[in-house]
């Protein structure tokens, strides 16, 4: 079954810390991956996809396509990085399929 | 900007309401998409639509249908509400049918229905 795992529900680090947030994948071929955010009483957002090799607000995020993972990291976190955080990989067609999410809290 | 509107944040219904939840993109997207978010569960896929007239079943259909008359806008409808569909619904649109295509999210209507 097509599945996407978000291990940890929350994880709360202080401010200056990195910060690992993971996902693991299980498809079929290969999935374009995405991660999204949601900061309190904001909508839901792209953060950043596989496919940009991009980084954005230092944040990166590496595919190891061997161990069908695509953790989401940050050398240094900061208060403002706090939200809800989802990996989500594209199945086809558009098709996203969400994790589970984790929360990250940075605390001063 | 991507603006994609939903009708109302908050909803309150009674178990076996007709719901109607409305969602609008102004950047003449071809996809839309309706989630529910739960905690503990993240986004579930209801169904999506590609074009004007068409609809797809996503993962957790069951309860649910939709409509798109217009390539704009795209409701959901629950035809006689439950107690287990209360939760937060969350519209989203994206330009392409590519798999790298952003979607943009709208601010989502948390139901409740007693």
């Amino acid at each position: 079954a097509q599945r996407v795992t978000q291990p940890e529900k929350l994880l709360s680090v202080f401010k200056g810390a990195p910060v690992e947030l993971k996902c693991n994948y299980s498809y079929s071929g290969s999935p374009e991956l995405f991660w999204y955010v949601q900061y309190s009483r904001q909508r839901l957002q792209l953060l950043l996809r596989h496919i940009s090799r991009e980084s954005i607000k230092g944040f990166t995020a590496d595919l190891n396509k061997g161990e069908t993972s695509f953790h989401l990291k940050k050398p240094f976190a900061q208060e403002e990085d706090s939200a809800m955080y989802y990996c989500a990989p594209n199945t086809g067609f558009q098709k996203l399929v969400f994790g589970t999410g984790t929360r990250l809290l940075v605390s001063p | 900007d991507v603006k994609v509107t939903q009708s109302s944040r908050y909803l309150v219904k009674r178990t076996g309401e007709k719901v109607f939840l409305e969602c609008v993109q102004d950047m003449d997207h071809e996809n839309m998409f309706w989630y529910r978010q739960d905690p503990g569960l993240g986004l579930r896929l209801i169904y999506f639509s590609y074009d004007v007239k068409m609809k797809e079943k996503g993962d957790i259909p069951e309860g649910y249908s939709v409509s798109r008359e217009k390539k704009e806008r795209f409701s959901l409808i629950l035809e006689s509400a439950s107690t287990n569909q209360t939760s937060m619904y969350l519209c989203a649109s994206s330009l392409f049918r590519t798999s790298a295509d952003t979607q943009y999210f709208g601010p989502g209507t948390r139901l409740t229905v007693l």
